[in-house]
């Protein structure tokens, strides 16, 4: 079957950085994505990837491992505002997005 | 960006009662839209996967005839929950790809459904 697992909560203060982790288990890939979400609203874009790497876009990066099956979010510099759900989705070999549970961030002054 | 919108943004009604939501494409044209459903603290679950002039593709325990999907042209795509329940309360969302850009999912502000 196929499967996306990632922590379902995680602490962070201010300021700090943090990583969320996310593992796959997939029929076929093509391309992993983050999400945030604040309660109440719907997804919005974060990154792609679909080679294996880090993908630097201001605050935020991702990096992939295809042959881990594995992918992190970092988000440095962290802000009141990042505390929302971070979601994991793998797109697999029918093109369809395969989601993980998300990750809860809560930031702490 | 390409934009999605969503009406109604919530949605208050009685049981056994007909909903319809709807899920447009702004200024792209969307190859193929999705429907999601999500409960309180859960992940995104995909009800169905609708291509323009064609059936939906529902998800195995998605009911077809109670969750009633069109896909009237290349920049809409609608919901209608047919005789609501309680347990259709739920926050529903739409996606829409333009085919191009790794078939980026763009999502619309979903919509608030509230049986009584």
């Amino acid at each position: 079957g196929q499967n996306i697992d990632q922590p379902t909560e995680m602490t962070a203060t201010e300021g700090a950085i943090v990583q969320i982790n996310c593992t796959y288990q997939t029929s076929g890939f093509n391309g992993l994505f983050w999400y945030q979400q604040h309660a109440g609203e719907a997804p919005t874009f974060l990154s792609y990837n679909v080679l294996d790497g880090l993908e630097e876009k201001g605050r935020f990066s991702s990096f992939l491992s295809r042959s881990k099956g594995y992918s992190y979010l970092l988000l440095k510099e962290l802000q009141m505002k990042d505390s929302a759900s971070y979601l994991c989705a793998v797109m697999d070999s029918n093109y369809q997005l395969i989601w993980g549970a998300g990750t809860k961030l809560i930031i702490k002054p | 960006g390409a934009v999605v919108s969503q009406h109604p943004s919530w949605v208050i009604c009685k049981s056994g009662t007909s909903v319809k939501i709807e899920c447009r494409s702004l200024d792209f044209q969307a190859t193929t839209m999705f429907w999601y459903r999500q409960f309180p603290k859960q992940s995104l679950m995909l009800m169905a996967t609708s291509n323009e002039g064609s059936k939906a593709t529902y998800e195995q325990g998605v009911e077809k005839d109670k969750f009633l999907i069109n896909h009237a042209s290349l920049t809409l795509s609608t919901l209608t929950v047919t005789s609501a329940h309680p347990e259709d309360s739920s926050f529903y969302i739409c996606s829409a790809n333009s085919g191009v850009d790794y078939n980026e999912q763009f999502f619309g502000p979903g919509t608030r459904l509230t049986v009584l």
